[in-house]
């Protein structure tokens, strides 16, 4: 199986400030890497799939990169709607898996 | 408005038996894959179960194989879940889920919780 490595596991940061994740694979996955927005008691939200391809309704302020074992999720000016937790998931191959999520909170 | 709506969910005893139903609207069912997601307490997601558009092809996680089976009704535009030797880990939301891409979940249902619990 393929593990999905996240980073950090929370982070707390200001409103517009610029915030990242990262995601580790335990093998390259040839960008199949999805993100996703969960807020508390709701379902996820995917908000980018092949490492950076923003989803349709997805704030322009997210923006994902990275390339083989290593990608990054990048909130460009944090906004205080964007207190979630985010997780990375890859879809190169079976099993499908997540990261372990990374909670983001507003000071 | 793509729409799925779970059921199904509730107590059930280790050992015992469940099966969920997912109920899709606002889209062509029939066209696209389907999964079901799976979220403990307070923990991460965890991929349970793809099916294929048409019911032919079928992917279990290895935590799941063997107890639980995963169906659909394209006449119903519905998905299905049923578990079976449900042990205390199985305890969790589970979430139906519309694939945009393969592996790649663009629609949620709002989950089913599932405790198992003597």
């Amino acid at each position: 199986d393929i593990q999905m490595t996240q980073s950090p596991s929370s982070l707390s940061a200001s409103v517009r400030d610029r915030v990242t994740i990262t995601c580790r694979a335990s093998q390259g996955i040839s960008n199949s890497l999805a993100w996703y927005q969960q807020k508390p008691g709701k379902a996820p939200k995917l908000l980018l799939h092949a490492a950076s391809t923003l989803e349709s309704g997805a704030p322009s302020r997210f923006s994902g990169s990275g390339s083989g074992t290593d990608y990054t999720l990048t909130i460009s000016s944090l906004q205080p709607e964007d207190s979630a937790t985010y997780y990375c998931q890859q879809s190169y191959g079976l099993p499908w898996t997540f990261g372990h999520g990374t909670k983001v909170e507003i000071k | 408005e793509v729409q799925l709506v779970e059921s199904g969910g509730g107590l059930v005893q280790p050992g015992g038996s469940l099966r969920l139903s997912c109920a899709a609207s606002g889209f062509t069912f029939s066209s696209y894959e389907m999964n079901w997601v799976r979220q403990a307490p307070g923990k991460g997601l965890e991929w349970v179960s793809y099916i294929s558009s048409s019911g032919t092809t079928i992917h279990y996680a290895d935590s799941v194989k063997g107890r639980f089976t995963i169906s659909r009704d394209n006449a119903k535009n519905s998905l299905y879940l049923q578990m079976n030797s449900l042990r205390a880990e199985d305890t969790a939301v589970y979430y139906c889920a519309r694939s945009i891409y393969s592996g790649i979940v663009g629609y949620w249902g709002q989950g089913t919780l599932v405790t198992v619990s003597s």
